[in-house]
């Protein structure tokens, strides 16, 4: 079956320090994958998403690069800020139906 | 446009009861996808509803069921509510069942089961 596993958290991180989340996943096929991110007091936003293998998805200054080869699709950003503080998801969407499987979620917390 | 809804926003439930989450898509949105979040964990899909029919579900038991109207709004039922049902209960719509159409979340309802 469809699996994402993602760094568990929490991330703490100083304030325009560089940030990665880990994020692999298996699947059969060749699934969509996303990243969601969860505000405090928020649902769940889209954030970025590939659709093919090699793809880069880029949003607000964080990026992600569809990675067939390691079945990964790590997140990057290259300064957070304090608003970027959230719970953030990766996903995945292996028959193009839009039923996403979701990982635990990475809670970041930035501090200034 | 109006985002999509959900009510109510938390509701209380004992153990055996059942209970009914409502849910309304966005504006010319066709297609809703519930989702059960336990508390620290993602999302999991529980089933998906297009044009008025179930459209794919996870593995979630019968007793988890729902509907969709002709105004593609949608209700999530739970009879014989246990312990483990509580959880906040996504929905989310979308303009197809395509991966290539944002699902737009709504903003949850949080169920308590004692």
């Amino acid at each position: 079956g469809n699996s994402v596993t993602q760094m568990e958290g929490p991330v703490t991180l100083s304030e325009e320090a560089f940030l990665t989340i880990n994020c692999t996943y298996t699947a059969t096929g060749y699934p969509s994958l996303f990243w969601y991110v969860q505000y405090p007091g928020e649902g769940l936003q889209l954030l970025l998403k590939a659709t093919k293998a090699d793809d880069k998805g880029s949003n607000k200054g964080f990026e992600a690069t569809y990675r067939k080869e390691t079945t990964s699709f790590h997140l990057e950003k290259g300064s957070v800020q304090v608003s970027d503080s959230a719970v953030y998801f990766c996903a995945l969407d292996n028959n193009a139906g839009n039923m996403l499987t979701f990982g635990g979620g990475t809670r970041l917390m930035v501090k200034p | 446009e109006t985002g999509v809804t959900q009510s109510p926003t938390h509701l209380i439930k004992t153990r055996g009861q059942q209970v009914t989450l409502r849910c309304s898509s966005q504006s010319g949105h066709n297609t809703v996808s519930w989702y059960q979040q336990a508390l620290g964990q993602g999302p999991q899909f529980i089933f998906q509803y297009y044009r008025e029919e179930e459209n794919g579900r996870g593995n979630f038991p019968p007793r988890f069921s729902g509907l969709q109207f002709p105004n593609y709004s949608s209700e999530l039922n739970v009879n014989a509510l246990e312990l483990d049902d509580s959880a906040l209960y996504l929905c989310a719509s979308s303009l197809s069942t395509s991966s290539y159409n944002e699902q737009f979340f709504g903003p949850g309802t949080r169920l308590t089961v004692l």
